[in-house]
């Protein structure tokens, strides 16, 4: 069975400091690996996924994602966190094969706090 | 282009009653996903479906049916509902199973009282 963790509830960082939301999944075989972002009272929105390639993977809004398969861990980044960027983020792997390769499992998810 | 959307967006029901959730799709996806988002324990999926007629059991299918009779639309039953379904509710579409994101919809929050 494939499972995601998100050790962290809650993240808070200083507006213009560097933030790290982390996760870590276990999977059969090769992952897919997803973020996803949610703002209060919204469905979920894509920013950014690793399926193969570079580690360094870069999403939307300036954010990116390093994968390192040693670890079994896909950590967000932000050189630099805005306030606009408080909200509830998500982790989430899909397995490339096998019966679950339709199934993407999400995290418990980060809340992050950025505070002015 | 609307994208995903789902209705109703809020609703209550009594323990017992019986309601359904619709979720339509515009981007002429094939996958459609219903997930459940309970607090602390992210989203779990419900039920998806690979294609127009088909249907699949997710992590938590108990107490729920659905049906695609049509491409874009993706519906969620409750035959009885239950306090615990109390959740908010996702549709989410996406073009393959792969490495293609999903599109989620708003959300419809459900009370079961």
């Amino acid at each position: 069975a494939q499972s995601v963790a998100q050790p962290e509830d809650q993240v808070n960082v200083a507006e213009g400091n560097p933030l790290t939301v982390k996760c870590t999944y276990s999977v059969s075989g090769n992952p897919y690996l997803f973020w996803y972002v949610q703002y209060p009272n919204r469905g979920l929105q894509f920013l950014l996924k690793y399926i193969t390639g570079d580690n360094l993977v870069k999403g939307s809004y300036g954010f990116e994602a390093e994968f390192n398969k040693s670890q079994t861990s896909f950590h967000l980044k932000k050189p630099s966190a805005l306030v606009s960027d408080s909200a509830l983020y998500f982790c989430a792997v899909r397995a490339l094969t096998g019966n679950a390769g339709n199934m993407l499992t999400f995290g418990g998810g980060t809340r992050l706090m950025v505070k002015p | 282009n609307a994208g995903v959307t789902q209705t109703p967006k809020f609703r209550v029901l009594k323990t017992g009653q019986s309601m359904t959730l619709l979720c339509a799709q515009d981007m002429n996806h094939e996958y459609m996903y219903w997930y459940r988002q309970d607090p602390g324990m992210g989203l779990r999926l419900i039920h998806y479906s690979v294609g127009e007629g088909t249907t699949a059991k997710g992590e938590v299918p108990d107490g729920y049916n659905v049906s695609r009779l049509k491409k874009q639309n993706f519906l969620l039953g409750l035959e009885s509902a239950a306090p615990s379904q109390t959740s908010v509710y996702f549709c989410a579409s996406s073009r393959s199973a792969g490495g293609g994101e999903q599109f989620f919809g708003p959300g419809t929050r459900l009370t079961v009282l």
